[in-house]
């Protein structure tokens, strides 16, 4: 199985500060890779498809990179509805494995 | 609106078994795969299995085969995820996923049901 490792796993930020969560695949994946939020009490919602494609309603502050091992996502300028915790998931193969997440907390 | 509405709070005994539901609207059920992810209190994201609706072909994790079977109804639009031999390392939110293919190989969980609390507890 294809083990998924992010960093940090909590992260304190403040509203309007530039953030990234780093997530690295123990081996290439190419850019299948996606990241969902995940907010108290709620199913995952899905942010970012294959590595930087942005799903349809998602706020254009949010933004994703990478291929091959290593993948980021960032979030240009922190909304009080962002703190949250990420996940990362890579769809190369089965199973499609996760990320620990990242929680991203308010400073 | 495109939704996958799941079936409430189960409470089981250790050795019992849990069937739970995810009900389809809004879309062709048959056209996309459904996914069956669980989330332990405080825990992270489990890929659990998922099956073709269409062909009911499945495919498991490792870890839950022999365990685990995911079925459907296409009358009804509706998928079942069963867990037996329950233990108490099993008290978790199971949530049914939809994989939307973006395109050749590109595929990402774009609906999710609500989640559904199993608790496992003598």
């Amino acid at each position: 199985d294809i083990q998924m490792t992010q960093s940090p796993s909590s992260l304190s930020a403040s509203v309007g500060d530039r953030v990234t969560i780093t997530c690295r695949a123990s081996q290439s994946i190419s850019t299948y890779l996606n990241w969902y939020q995940q907010k108290p009490g709620k199913a995952p919602k899905l942010l970012i498809y294959a590595a930087s494609s942005l799903q349809s309603g998602v706020p254009s502050r949010f933004s994703g990179s990478g291929s091959g091992t290593d993948f980021t996502l960032s979030i240009s300028s922190l909304q009080p509805e962002d703190f949250a915790t990420y996940y990362c998931q890579q769809s190369y193969s089965t199973p499609q494995t996760f990320g620990q997440g990242t929680k991203l907390k308010i400073k | 609106q495109v939704q996958l509405v799941q079936s409430g709070a189960e409470v089981k005994k250790p050795g019992a078994s849990v069937k739970v539901s995810c009900k389809a609207s809004g879309y062709t059920f048959t056209s996309y795969d459904i996914n069956w992810v669980r989330q332990a209190t405080g825990q992270g994201l489990e890929w659990m299995g998922w099956m073709n609706p269409n062909s009911g072909n499945t495919a498991y994790a490792q870890k839950f085969q022999g365990r685990v079977a995911i079925t459907r109804n296409t009358s009804i639009s509706t998928a079942y995820m069963e867990l037996s031999s329950l233990r108490s390392e099993d008290t978790a939110v199971y949530y049914c996923a939809r994989r939307f293919w973006f395109g050749e190989l590109v595929s990402a969980f774009d609906i999710w049901g609500q989640g559904t609390m199993v608790t496992v507890s003598s």
